[in-house]
Parts: structure tokens; C-alpha cells; sequence
């Protein structure tokens, strides 16, 4: 079993729609959470960074962390073509340890 | 203009061939990362390294080698004794690596295809 676990589409959506993009995991201890967006042939680019538990907001993005599910959140409002791409969440316990932790990504394609 | 570089943006290898691949960052990083990307497998650590002259082994670091003499660059070379090399390779860097979970910046990728 992987330690994040994340579903890999492709989500296809219609321009406008509210987007949910998940992932649970199973460390207790990870309690740094990010969401990157990547674009084919791109590298990822950090969307949002999350501590604990709670809600973050950042324009149209809203990144959600439940500790307790061990699950995590990335919702997209208004979504836009321009949205289309694959989304991986990464964490990691932020205690000394060497780097994230990925799931292996969500492709989203927003239709016109 | 701050960020990182990574040549050459596509790389042959032919088999039994070492090659290796450049990353540099101008963001005074202390930190710096090598992850393969495959198909449906997500971002897979290589090696990373924490300061200059050290480095250590990620998951997946079995036919590969890095470097790290100076702050800015981290190359990594893929040796003959990676069996399955065609991927998408990706170099990151964070300001420190330890204490906190520092934001990891990436590069735009090298893809290796082995002919």
C-alpha cells in the first residue's frame, strides 16, 4: 500500500464548475501538506502549503487538511480551461526527514 | 532572474551508456533533490543532498550518481546499470532541509529516452 494514495483521473469538468481534488495517506506523522500543479511536459509549480489541520485560501484555490481522516483537499472554483492540468499532493513530517512524499497525481481537463 | 535550470531539455542515451544530467539554482538553496517521474507513479526521490560534499541515497537510487562540490549544482548521472532509465527527471531545491518542511522549488525537467 502506498503511503498517499491518490486517484489519477483524468476529471473532466465544464468551465465554471467547482473542482474537488483528494488525497489520504496513511504516516500519522505528516503534517506538512502541499498541493503543485504540473503541466505536461513542466515542471510541478507549488499552488498552495498547508500546516496541520484546517482550511487555506488563495484566490480560487482552497486547500482543506482533515488529520483525523488523514485526508487532504484541493478545491478549484470558477475553473478554467487554463486549470488543465495534473495536480499532486506532496507532504512529509517536517521532522528532520529528507523530503515530500507524492501522490502519483490527478489529471484535470476543464472543457469550454 | 531567480530559479533553477536543468539541460538538456531532451536527452538520448544508447544502452550501455552513462549520461548526465545538469541542475543549477541561483536561489542560494542549501537543499537540493533529484525525483524520476513515470507514467501514473507520481515523483520518485533519487538522491538529495542537505549541504555541499554531502548527499544522500532516496528510494530509488540503485544505477544512479550525484555530486554536490558546489552550493549551485547537483549533477546526476545515470549509468549503464539503470535498467530502465526512459523517464521524466526532475531536480528541486529548498532553502534548508531538517528542521521544517521548506517549499520545494522545481526545474522544467530533462526527458531521458534510452534507444
Amino acid at each position: 500500500q502506498k503511503e498517499v494514495e491518490q486517484d489519477p483521473g483524468p476529471l473532466s469538468v465544464p468551465e465554471g464548475a467547482i473542482v474537488s481534488l483528494n488525497c489520504t495517506y496513511s504516516n500519522s506523522a505528516f503534517q506538512y501538506f502541499m498541493w503543485y500543479r504540473q503541466y505536461s511536459r513542466k515542471g510541478p509549480e507549488l499552488l498552495m502549503y498547508t500546516y496541520s489541520s484546517g482550511n487555506k485560501e488563495d484566490g480560487r484555490f482552497t486547500a482543506q487538511v482533515d488529520k483525523s481522516s488523514k485526508y487532504i483537499s484541493l478545491f478549484i472554483r470558477d475553473s478554467q480551461p487554463s486549470d488543465s492540468a495534473t495536480y499532486l499532493c506532496a507532504m512529509s513530517a517536517g521532522t528532520g526527514r529528507r523530503a515530500l512524499t507524492f501522490g502519483s497525481g490527478t489529471r484535470l481537463q476543464v472543457q469550454p | 532572474d531567480g530559479g533553477i535550470t536543468q539541460s538538456p531539455k531532451y536527452l538520448f542515451r544508447k544502452e550501455g551508456q552513462n549520461v548526465t544530467l545538469s541542475c543549477e539554482q541561483n536561489l542560494n538553496h542549501d537543499a537540493m533533490y533529484w525525483y524520476r517521474q513515470d507514467p501514473g507513479q507520481g515523483l520518485r526521490l533519487i538522491y538529495y543532498s542537505q549541504i555541499v560534499n554531502d548527499f544522500q541515497k532516496g528510494d530509488i537510487a540503485e544505477g544512479y550518481s550525484v555530486s554536490r562540490e558546489k552550493k549551485e549544482s547537483f549533477p546526476l548521472t545515470v549509468t549503464s546499470a539503470q535498467k530502465n532509465p526512459t523517464a521524466f527527471y526532475l531536480c528541486a531545491s529548498s532553502l534548508t532541509s531538517g528542521r521544517v518542511a521548506d517549499t520545494q522549488y522545481f526545474g522544467p525537467g530533462t526527458r531521458l529516452t534510452v534507444l
